[in-house]
């Protein structure tokens, strides 16, 4: 079964600072996406990035990155120049790539991220 | 274009109650996803449904049913509700798996049981 983990429950940063948040995921498919969502307050779910397993560059979204090592199963997102309006839960996910069979979507538990003024 | 629509947003229930939950897709989608999100947790798959047909059962017992109607939309029923059903319920839309784009999800309905 696939997992998805995310060790730092919680992580502050200065407004304008960078920081990257840890993903780690276990699975034996070699054919699969990653994605990190938001969610703030609201609680809507909003798509931040996908990476796709098989394209060896990093996904870039703005100021969105990610850090993507295959064979390490890692999956970081950096964020720079924070804003305040990135405070929110970032959720790590991944998705087998198909064409016939489900699109279930792994979560890892979140990190919360605080921006401080 | 609106996004993915979920009705009612807020629900207020008791134990053994039996709830729907409804979820309108993104005009031109076909494929709905329904996931619980526990207070403090990630979001866990409960089904998918694609051209109205069931593509994924995630580990929810079967008291959790759910259907997708001819135009696309979908509900999610629960019958004889637990405490432990209380949670938000998030529905997603996308293309469909053969399209490969990400799914958007709506804004959720908060179930609450008392």
């Amino acid at each position: 079964a696939q997992t998805v983990t995310q060790s730092q429950p919680e992580m502050s940063v200065q407004e304008a600072e960078t920081v990257t948040l840890s993903c780690t995921y276990d699975t034996s498919e070699s054919d699969y996406y990653l994605f990190w969502y938001k969610q703030p307050p609201s609680r809507q779910m909003i798509l931040v990035i996908r990476q796709e397993a098989y394209k060896q560059q990093n996904a870039t979204e703005n100021r969105f990155s990610v850090n993507f090592q295959k064979a390490a199963k890692s999956f970081s997102l950096k964020i720079s120049d924070s804003q305040l309006g990135d405070a929110a839960m970032y959720f790590c996910a991944y998705r087998i790539r198909t064409l016939f069979g489900n699109e279930k979507l792994t979560f890892g538990t979140g990190t919360r991220l605080t921006i401080i003024p | 274009d609106a996004g993915v629509t979920q009705s009612p947003t807020h629900l207020i229930k008791t134990r053994g109650q039996h709830v729907t939950l409804r979820c309108s897709p993104i005009s031109g989608h076909k494929s709905v996803s329904w996931y619980q999100q526990v207070l403090g947790q990630g979001p866990q798959f409960i089904f998918q449904y694609y051209e109205k047909e069931e593509r994924g059962r995630g580990n929810f017992p079967d008291r959790f049913s759910a259907r997708q109607f001819p135009n696309y939309s979908s509900e999610l029923n629960v019958n004889a509700l637990l405490l432990g059903d209380s949670a938000l319920y998030l529905c997603a839309s996308s293309r469909g798996p053969i399209e490969n784009q990400p799914q958007h999800f709506g804004d959720g309905t908060r179930l609450s049981i008392l």
